[in-house]
């Protein structure tokens, strides 16, 4: 069965302690993952597509990479408005077209 | 430019009820998407529009959902006979794409039903 796991549930750092966001996945057949960003009471704001390991993507603090098994969330001396739940969802190779979310890290960031 | 647009953005209903749930996908999006979140669980898909193409409706948990995409735009969600397991928020995305295509999935901001 596809599944999408995502860790820690929830995770509160400080302002400026960096950490990171894990993504795995035990699916057959990956064509993308994708990385959400949701605020309460908003719909999930895409951040970033990874297509094959190794590839990485930047914006701004955050840092996505992907492995065979897995993707990392960097995020860089985070900030208190980059709290957030962030969601990872993985495309699979085939005719759906439907993303496969995980439930998602719950971020705080202390000032 | 417009987002994905949804309406209403809450809705309250008696239990046994019927209820229609509307999105507005981005302009040129060919392809809608319907997923549910309930509390503290991931996005649930329920169905899926790819212009004229028959819809995917894999995810639909029930005959008491169905959905339609008029004109290849607007997608209303219609859930008959409310059950209070149907309390979540509903999400739909659009993207622009063709079937096989990896374009990244935009997402409204949902309607979240309360069914009493």
């Amino acid at each position: 069965e596809d599944q999408v796991t995502q860790s820690p549930e929830a995770l509160r750092l400080q302002e400026g302690e960096s950490s990171s966001l894990n993504c795995s996945y035990t699916v057959s057949g990956l064509r993308g993952l994708f990385w959400y960003r949701q605020d309460p009471g908003k719909g999930p704001e895409f951040l970033f597509t990874l297509y094959s390991a190794g590839e990485e993507k930047e914006k701004e603090r955050l840092k996505a990479t992907l492995t065979k098994k897995e993707s990392f969330l960097h995020i860089t001396a985070p900030k208190p408005e980059d709290s957030a739940t962030y969601l990872c969802a993985v495309l699979l190779s085939g005719s759906a077209r439907q993303l496969t979310f995980g439930s998602g890290t719950q971020l705080t960031v202390l000032p | 430019g417009a987002g994905v647009s949804q309406s209403p953005s809450n809705k309250v209903t008696e239990k046994g009820k019927d209820v229609e749930l509307r999105c507005d996908p981005i302009s040129g999006h060919t392809a809608l998407y319907w997923y549910r979140q309930s509390l503290g669980q991931g996005l649930e898909f329920l169905i899926y529009f790819q212009g004229n193409s028959a819809p995917d409706k894999s995810g639909l948990p029930s005959d008491r959902f169905s959905a339609e995409r008029t004109g290849g735009s607007v997608s209303t969600l219609t859930i008959q006979r409310t059950q209070q397991e149907d309390s979540a928020v509903y999400l739909c995305a659009s993207s622009q794409t063709g079937l096989y295509s990896n374009q990244p999935q935009h997402f409204g901001d949902g309607t979240r039903l309360s069914i009493l």
